[in-house]
């Protein structure tokens, strides 16, 4: 079974309409994190939360918010969908050693289409 | 601010060829460096990371990068690609501040492109 989990995998919405991306891990990580993919521009953080009290903006945090719902659970929405947010978006989880962030490990990514 | 630049945003190359995907980054703190492989229609997997240590990191799949600090790069090597190899190569650089805290920023990726 897959460490980093994400739902739903695969989302067409149209302009306008509110959208949650869910992702579970069972891997007993702190941290977890939010990024979107664009061709040519890597990954881009969108929010990220150190446990489940803390959240963070990130680069591109504008038209997103996201809920830590447990240890385990960070969701991402997107409150009223524009069709530039339509991208691949995968969910990250680390562990804090010593304060620090470790290596980050992936979801299989949501890719979203806006119309 | 920290950057991360992937000079080649493609590269072709032939079956049991070596390649090199090149990768730079700025930063005035010590950094913590990772390459990550992203075969098509799947999320990002892990390749190898420096910390500290040897310069020389090998990876999975036969995969190497070197670290060099004075030219601040990360270069990722293989000495003969296969065509499973097909798949786009992601930088990324770790640095921690006490503004920012963690941040991992990723350069725009290295597509390769392995013919047979």
């Amino acid at each position: 079974d897959a460490d980093v989990t994400q739902t739903p995998r695969n989302r067409i919405t149209k302009t306008g309409k509110r959208i949650m991306l869910e992702c579970s891990q069972t891997k007993g990580h702190d941290r977890m994190y939010w990024y979107r993919q664009d061709p040519g521009l890597g990954l881009q953080l969108i929010y990220y939360s150190f446990d489940v009290k803390d959240i963070n903006k990130g680069e591109i945090s504008d038209g997103y918010s996201v809920s830590r719902q447990a240890q385990a659970k960070f969701s991402l929405s997107l409150e009223s969908a524009i069709p530039n947010q339509t991208a691949l978006y995968f969910c990250a989880t680390s562990e804090s050693i010593g304060g620090n962030t470790d290596t980050q490990y992936f979801g299989p990514g949501t890719r979203l289409t806006v119309l | 601010a920290q950057s991360v630049t992937q000079l080649d945003s493609q590269v072709p190359v032939f079956e049991e060829a070596p390649v090199e995907l090149r990768c730079n980054y700025s930063s005035s703190v010590s950094v913590y460096l990772f390459w990550y492989v992203q075969y098509p229609n799947q999320g990002l997997q892990l390749l190898l990371k420096y910390l500290s240590g040897s310069t020389l990191v090998k990876g999975i799949n036969g995969f190497e990068a070197e670290f060099n600090k004075s030219q601040t790069s990360f270069h990722l090597r293989k000495p003969s690609v296969h065509i499973s190899d097909t798949a786009e190569y992601f930088c990324a650089v770790l640095i921690w501040s006490a503004s920012a805290g963690n941040k991992l920023t990723f350069g725009g990726g290295t597509r390769v492109l392995v013919k047979p």
